[in-house]
């Protein structure tokens, strides 16, 4: 069974940084792409970014882009985003989400998500 | 940037009655589009992908069609779990794009 935890959410004041983490389990992580989707309350979802199996690439949503990194440890199973120069926008519930198997830049497995708040 | 445009935004309906949720892309997406349902407090779970693609596990009153611009997701008969938020997503281009979401409540 694919599951998807992600951990490193809190209260960030504007400005400030964190990193989220994502462990992966019942499937060969490096072999898939992964993404972090957002959702802020009580809105629709967000793509941040994505980074490829293989050979690294990774994409970004311009609302994030020379803010956040997205990276991979496939010895660890865990994919990771660095979130840098936080603002009140960024607030969501980050979602951690696998490339879906015919179709890697859909989302077939989704973790329960960590909740990311900026405020002073 | 491809906005995806979702109609209507709420529909209520009964137990029993189908429906056809509607995704509109500002550009073609091929056939690049899925569609997830979330509940409230849930993550998102893939429906269909590629526009007319079953995910493993989703029961065959759930169907997808369309392709380029205009996109339809139908429900033949709703059960009362499929009263929830739908929302599209295309990955045609970067950036990748999701709709605003279309709500089912029970009427």
């Amino acid at each position: 069974e694919v599951q998807l935890l992600e951990s490193g959410g809190g209260l960030v004041q504007p400005g400030g940084s964190l990193r989220l983490s994502c462990a992966a389990s019942g499937f060969t992580f490096s072999s898939y792409s992964m993404s972090w989707v957002r959702q802020a309350p009580g809105e629709g979802l967000e793509w941040v970014s994505i980074i490829s199996a293989g050979v690294i690439s990774t994409f970004y949503a311009d609302s994030v882009k020379g803010r956040f990194t997205i990276s991979r440890d496939n010895s660890k199973n865990t994919v990771y985003l660095q979130m840098n120069s936080l603002r009140a926008e960024d607030t969501a519930t980050y979602y951690c989400a696998k490339g879906a198997v015919s179709a890697t830049r859909h989302f077939d497995n989704w973790g329960q998500g960590t909740l990311v708040t900026v405020s002073s | 940037e491809i906005v995806l445009t979702q109609s209507p935004a709420t529909l209520s309906l009964s137990p029993g009655e189908g429906v056809a949720l509607s995704c509109r892309a500002s550009q073609s997406v091929g056939s690049y589009l899925a569609w997830y349902q979330q509940k409230p407090g849930q993550a998102p779970r893939l429906l269909i992908y590629d526009a007319s693609n079953r995910a493993t596990g989703i029961p065959a009153r759930f169907s997808g069609s369309g392709s380029g611009t205009d996109f339809t997701l139908t429900i033949s008969s709703l059960e009362p779990e499929d009263f929830a938020v739908y929302y599209c997503q295309q990955r045609n281009n970067w950036p990748l794009t999701f709709g605003g979401g279309t709500k089912v409540e029970i009427k």
